[in-house]
């Protein structure tokens, strides 16, 4: 069965440095990309970046590169997304999810529970 | 990027009823196009692939169509458990942008 199982729930402060992970199971973790998704009642479903574990490849959203660092071990099979320093901005729900493209349109067809990180002072 | 403009953004029905759902791409984006469902709480589930295909275990009451910039996710007869919010998604370039969401309630 594939699982996607995010780290919990996270209180910071602005200026904090923060790594929030995704470790998957149930499927070759390096024949997949994984892509972390951020939910905000403002902007809703955004789409930050993706990696391919296989490689390494990543591939940031303009409006996340530099703000963001996406990575994977693959020998562990967890994916990581983090921040430097946080801003109250940040304060959202994180998803990862499994990108499938066996065919040929990109497709996240797994997702995590989902991690709430709160920026507050 | 590519904005996916969806609409309605709210839709109220009833069980039994026929639903469609549309979104719009500032481009075109062949069929480059996800559907998903999210419940308050719950991570989005993926229901359509590709345009058309049918997600595995997703019932055949869902259904999509359309490429190029218009799509439709279409319900043929809602059930209880169909009420939540929709979103299409494109991957056909990066950044891979969601539509704004439908809240699809119960009348």
């Amino acid at each position: 069965e594939v699982q996607l199982v995010q780290s919990g729930a996270e209180v910071k402060k602005p200026g904090e440095s923060l790594k929030i992970s995704c470790k998957a199971s149930g499927y070759s973790f390096t024949n997949y990309w994984i892509g972390w998704v951020r939910q905000t009642p403002g902007k809703g479903l955004e789409c930050m970046g993706i990696i391919y574990p296989g490689d390494s490849d990543t591939r940031y959203s303009p409006s996340f590169q530099g703000q963001v660092t996406i990575s994977a071990d693959k020998s562990i099979s967890t994916a990581y997304l983090q921040w430097s320093s946080l801003k109250s901005s940040d304060t959202a729900i994180y998803y990862c999810s499994r990108g499938d493209s066996t065919s040929h349109a990109l497709t996240f067809d797994y997702w995590g529970q989902g991690t709430l990180v709160t920026v507050s002072s | 990027d590519i904005q996916m403009t969806q609409s309605p953004s709210s839709l109220s029905a009833s069980v039994g009823d026929r639903v469609t759902i549309t979104c719009r791409a500032s481009q075109s984006i062949s069929d480059y196009i996800s559907w998903y469902q999210r419940k308050p709480g719950k991570a989005p589930k993926l229901l359509i692939y590709a345009a058309s295909s049918l997600q595995s275990g997703v019932p055949s009451r869902f259904s999509g169509s359309g490429s190029g910039t218009d799509v439709t996710l279409t319900i043929s007869s809602l059930q209880p458990e169909d009420f939540a919010t929709y979103y299409c998604q494109q991957t056909y370039s990066n950044p891979y942008t969601f539509g704004q969401g439908t809240k699809l309630e119960i009348k």
